[in-house]
């Protein structure tokens, strides 16, 4: 099955500055790499995904890159602000059928220090 | 913004007893998912279903755990013995298509004594 590793486990980093979180995965068959944010006490909320098709996706302050051949993708999240602070999870599936699980990284507790 | 809600938000009981979770997904969405988080740990699948019918589940998913779409917008997950070591946060989470990303609830935190 799917193993994803995730790196690092604990992220501090200074009010505006940049934040990058790493994961790889074992599966050349996934195809889809969700990123999760978890903050105390709530569910995992989705920030951004992408697919196999495409190498890069940006949302305003957070992009996602992806590199098939060395199976890793990244989270960057520039200009970090305060209410970034949280747990973050990477995801990976295989998007085919539709009822696809997801399998999960470890998670980074990212600390945006003011 | 449309809501995946969970019910109770935790729930204590003994060992051995058994336990419903309670989740009402997005209306329209078609695909049904629980997980699980023990604490400090990573977000476990637990089990799929599509169509009034498990499509995939993990090895945690074992005799004890079963699932059922019981109306038109509830989803349960139902662990006929409990043992110390399901207490976890539980997760509910919808899709609309295969192609949508899940939306997940709040969780119950259950707590086996």
């Amino acid at each position: 099955g799917e193993n994803v590793e995730q790196h690092p486990s604990t992220l501090s980093v200074q009010e505006g500055d940049s934040a990058v979180i790493k994961c790889t995965y074992s599966d050349s068959a996934s195809n889809y790499f969700p990123w999760y944010k978890q903050e105390l006490g709530k569910g995992p909320q989705l920030i951004i995904d992408i697919r196999s098709n495409v190498g890069e996706k940006k949302d305003q302050r957070i992009a996602v890159t992806l590199n098939k051949t060395a199976k890793h993708f990244s989270l960057h999240i520039t200009e970090t602000q305060p209410e970034d602070s949280a747990v973050y999870f990477c995801a990976a599936s295989y998007s085919g059928g539709g009822a696809d699980g997801l399998t999960f990284g470890k998670g980074t507790h990212l600390i945006i220090q003011p | 913004e449309p809501e995946v809600t969970q019910t109770p938000s935790h729930q204590v009981t003994q060992m051995g007893q058994e336990v419903i979770l309670r989740c009402v997904p997005i209306s329209n969405h078609l695909y049904f998912y629980w997980y699980r988080q023990i604490l400090g740990q990573k977000v476990e699948f637990l089990v799929s279903f599509y169509n009034n019918e498990i499509s995939e589940k993990s090895e945690i998913f074992d005799d004890q755990f079963s699932v059922e779409r019981p109306d038109g917008s509830n989803f349960t997950l139902k662990i006929r013995s409990t043992k110390l070591e399901d207490s976890a946060m539980y997760f509910c989470a919808s899709k609309g298509t295969a192609n949508y990303g899940y939306t997940f609830g709040s969780g119950t935190r259950l707590t086996v004594v």
